[in-house]
C-alpha cells in the first residue's frame, strides 16, 4: 500500500498568514492526490483534487500543487475558518486509498 | 440538494453484527461509486471500503477484510455497510463518501455524510 506522510503534524500561525502543508507519497502517484479539511465534530471537505484543481465553491487562497511523490496544500492569507485539520489522500493505487496522517493548524 | 445521512450507528459487543445505512439524496446515486471511511476517535482518518456504481467492483481495507460487507441498493438510493465480527479496535464515526465524478473508480470524495458512531465494548 502507498504510505502518505505529511509535514508538519501540527503548527500555530496567525490569521493573514500564509502556510504550506506538504504531503509525500511513498511511490510515485501522478497527480492523483486530493485535500481535504475537516473542522472539529465535522465531516471532511473536498478542497482541491488532482493535486491543484480548487473544488467548487473553496476560495481562491487555497492552492495545490505537485506531481509524482511530492505535493503541497498552500493557504495564502490564512482566515479564522480555516483553523482546522488538514488531510491529503491518494488515489492512484487502490485498495487502499489512503490518507495522511493529517495536519492540525492551529491559532497562534 | 446534494446529500448523504449515515444511520444504524450505536453500541455493540465484541463479536457482535451491526449494519449501516447511507441515505443518498440530490444526485444521481446509481451512477456514482460510494465509499465507507472511518474515523477513531482522536484519530485520522481511515478509508474502509468501495463499491462501484453498478455494484460489479467492491473493494476493502485489510483490517475489514472478511467481516465487512459494503453493499447498495440503487432503486433506493441507499448505500450499507455489514459489519460482523466487531473488534474494539473498529470503534469509529463511520463516513459515507460519494465519488466526485460519475462512473470512475480513481476519484476523490467530493460529498460526505454526517458520520455514525459505532462503539464496539462490552
Amino acid at each position: 500500500a502507498i504510505r502518505m506522510t505529511q509535514s508538519p503534524s501540527s503548527f500555530s500561525a496567525s490569521t493573514g498568514d500564509r502556510v504550506t502543508i506538504t504531503c509525500r507519497a511513498s511511490q510515485g502517484i501522478s497527480s492523483y492526490l486530493a485535500w481535504y479539511q475537516q473542522k472539529p465534530g465535522k465531516a471532511p471537505k473536498l478542497l482541491i483534487y488532482a493535486a491543484s484543481t480548487l473544488q467548487s465553491g473553496v476560495p481562491s487562497r487555497f492552492s495545490g500543487s505537485g506531481s509524482g511523490t511530492d505535493f503541497t496544500l498552500t493557504i495564502s492569507c490564512l482566515q479564522s475558518e480555516d483553523f482546522a485539520t488538514y488531510y491529503c489522500q491518494q488515489y492512484y493505487s487502490y485498495p487502499p486509498y489512503t490518507f495522511g496522517q493529517g495536519t492540525k493548524l492551529e491559532i497562534k | 440538494q446534494v446529500q448523504l445521512v449515515e444511520s444504524g450507528g450505536g453500541v455493540v459487543q465484541p463479536g457482535g453484527s451491526l449494519r449501516l445505512s447511507c441515505a443518498a439524496s440530490g444526485f444521481t446515486f446509481s451512477s456514482y461509486g460510494m465509499h465507507w471511511v472511518r474515523q477513531a476517535p482522536g484519530k485520522g482518518l481511515e478509508w474502509v471500503a468501495f463499491i462501484r456504481y453498478d455494484g460489479s467492483n467492491k473493494y476493502y481495507a485489510d483490517s475489514v477484510k472478511g467481516r465487512f460487507t459494503i453493499s447498495r441498493d440503487n432503486s433506493k438510493n441507499t448505500l450499507y455497510l455489514q459489519m460482523n465480527s466487531l473488534r474494539a479496535e473498529d470503534t469509529a464515526v463511520y463516513y459515507c463518501a460519494k465519488d466526485l465524478v460519475a462512473a470512475r473508480e480513481i476519484d476523490a470524495f467530493d460529498i460526505w455524510g454526517q458520520g455514525t458512531m459505532v462503539t464496539v465494548s462490552s
